[in-house]
């Protein structure tokens, strides 16, 4: 059963405090999207790749968040300093070029 | 940009009742998706529609895609409690470079 799997599933940290968030896509899958759910405002997506190549991190705070995929089987999301805004949950999916993205189980982060 | 309106925002049902909900756009869409997401868990795909007038099934879970490609709805018949959650549609445009884009979900709520 191929699923797409991510960690730590929770983080609690402090404002200021590096976080990585990691996932691995389901193998053959060649897209990996990540995406941050609040209540405010919905899922939004904020950075997406494909063949390990950065299509889109328009979504993104540039000054405090990285996305890399150091190969097909990981992609990390990091921030850099954290900030309590930063709470929230953080999804990764994958899937191929067009069509349906497979959703990971979130990882909860808050920063107090 | 493009977005996608999803109503209803929530619904109350009483268990055995059919439910209905759609998406709009002022946009075409090329992929319709629909999600949907328990409490504490990821967004989980749920029907997949890749031409337009599409009809298609999965269980009690009927989902369309429009004719003019602006729209979708999924259906739920015979309600029962674990239906109850967040429910998402999905649009994609086929562009290069370009990712899905998410409704605000519909909650749903099923009383016994």
């Amino acid at each position: 059963d191929a699923r797409v799997t991510q960690t730590p599933r929770h983080k609690v940290t402090e404002m200021g405090q590096e976080v990585t968030m990691r996932c691995q896509p389901i193998l053959g899958h060649n897209t990996v999207f990540w995406y941050r759910q609040t209540m405010m405002q919905g899922l939004e997506l904020l950075a997406y790749f494909r063949n390990r190549a950065p299509l889109d991190d328009s979504g993104m705070p540039k000054d405090r968040f990285s996305a890399e995929m150091p190969d097909a089987t990981l992609a990390t999301l990091k921030i850099q300093p954290s900030e309590p805004r930063d709470s929230a949950v953080y999804f990764c999916a994958s899937g191929l070029a067009l069509g349906a993205q497979y959703f990971g189980p979130g990882t909860r982060l808050l920063v107090l | 940009g493009q977005q996608l309106n999803q109503s209803p925002q929530s619904m109350f049902i009483q268990e055995g009742e059919d439910v209905s909900m759609n998406c709009t756009s002022s946009s075409i869409f090329n992929t319709w998706l629909w999600y949907k997401q328990d409490p504490g868990e990821g967004p989980v795909l749920l029907i997949a529609l890749y031409k337009a007038g599409e009809l298609t099934s999965n269980g009690r879970l009927t989902a369309q895609f429009g004719i003019t490609r602006k729209d979708s709805f999924l259906n739920i018949s015979a309600s029962i409690p674990s239906d109850v959650g967040i429910y998402f549609c999905a649009g994609e445009t086929n562009q290069a470079g370009t990712a899905l884009i998410f409704g605000k979900g519909t909650t749903l709520s099923v009383s016994s």
